[in-house]
């Protein structure tokens, strides 16, 4: 069965470097998304993308995150100056953009900035 | 926007027992609720979830209900097993919107042998 994957499992930074989470969609959905689930709490989240551009972002997701989908089958999310609070466990989705839509979630990615 | 309530936060049972999850959404809209479990550490998992123009699901020991009068849905376990512990995540989206939902706080589910 097609799976979303995400590398790399776990991302240490230092607090203001740059860090890429990256995702590979399941390969025939339309619909790409990024949620963040800090310890112990809800899945929340960030943006949604579709048809190459960003369709919606939550007021989490400010200048300091973008996304891109550079090529055929990726899908990045990019923190460009990491915050402590950054950390978290960054999970990307996706669906096939049907009427009822199952969001099929990837491993995550536990980012953690000291 | 939507906003999802989730209660309870912590449901402790006996195996056997039942478990019942309650949430609520604000927007009239929503006309897609899915439910996700998610074990210690994995991804969510979609286990079930229900549409607008049906009042109830059932799918083997798990079944949601919804009244969308009301405005609330639940999520039913019945003779838990220790298996079935984990936080069960409800959610609610307007399928005609963006496709993107709004979860609740979590339910942490946890069934002693």
């Amino acid at each position: 069965e097609p799976e979303v994957t995400q590398t790399p499992s776990h991302q240490v930074t230092q607090m203001g470097q740059e860090v890429i989470l990256r995702c590979v969609p399941i390969s025939n959905h339309l619909y790409f998304y990024w949620y963040r689930q800090i310890l112990g709490q809800k899945v929340e989240f960030l943006v949604s993308f579709y048809n190459n551009e960003i369709s919606e972002k939550s007021e989490i997701f400010d200048d300091q995150f973008s996304v891109e989908r550079p090529d055929g089958s990726n899908f990045t999310l990019k923190i460009r100056s990491t915050k402590l609070e950054d950390s978290a466990m960054y999970f990307c989705a996706s669906n096939s953009g049907g009427p009822y839509n199952e969001q099929f979630f990837g491993p995550g990615t536990r980012l953690t900035v000291l | 926007g939507e906003n999802v309530e989730q209660h309870p936060s912590t449901l402790s049972v006996q195996e056997g027992d039942s478990a019942v999850i309650k949430c609520t959404y604000s927007d009239s809209a929503s006309n897609y609720f899915p439910w996700y479990k998610q074990e210690l550490g994995k991804r969510p998992q979609l286990i079930i979830d229900i549409r607008s123009n049906v009042g109830e699901k059932k799918d083997q020991r798990i079944a949601v209900t919804l009244n969308k009068t009301a405005k609330h849905f639940s999520l039913h376990i019945t003779e838990t097993q220790p298996e079935d512990s984990a936080v069960y995540f409800c959610a609610a989206s307007d399928s005609g919107g963006s496709y993107i939902p709004t979860f609740g706080r979590g339910t942490s589910l946890i069934v002693h042998p």
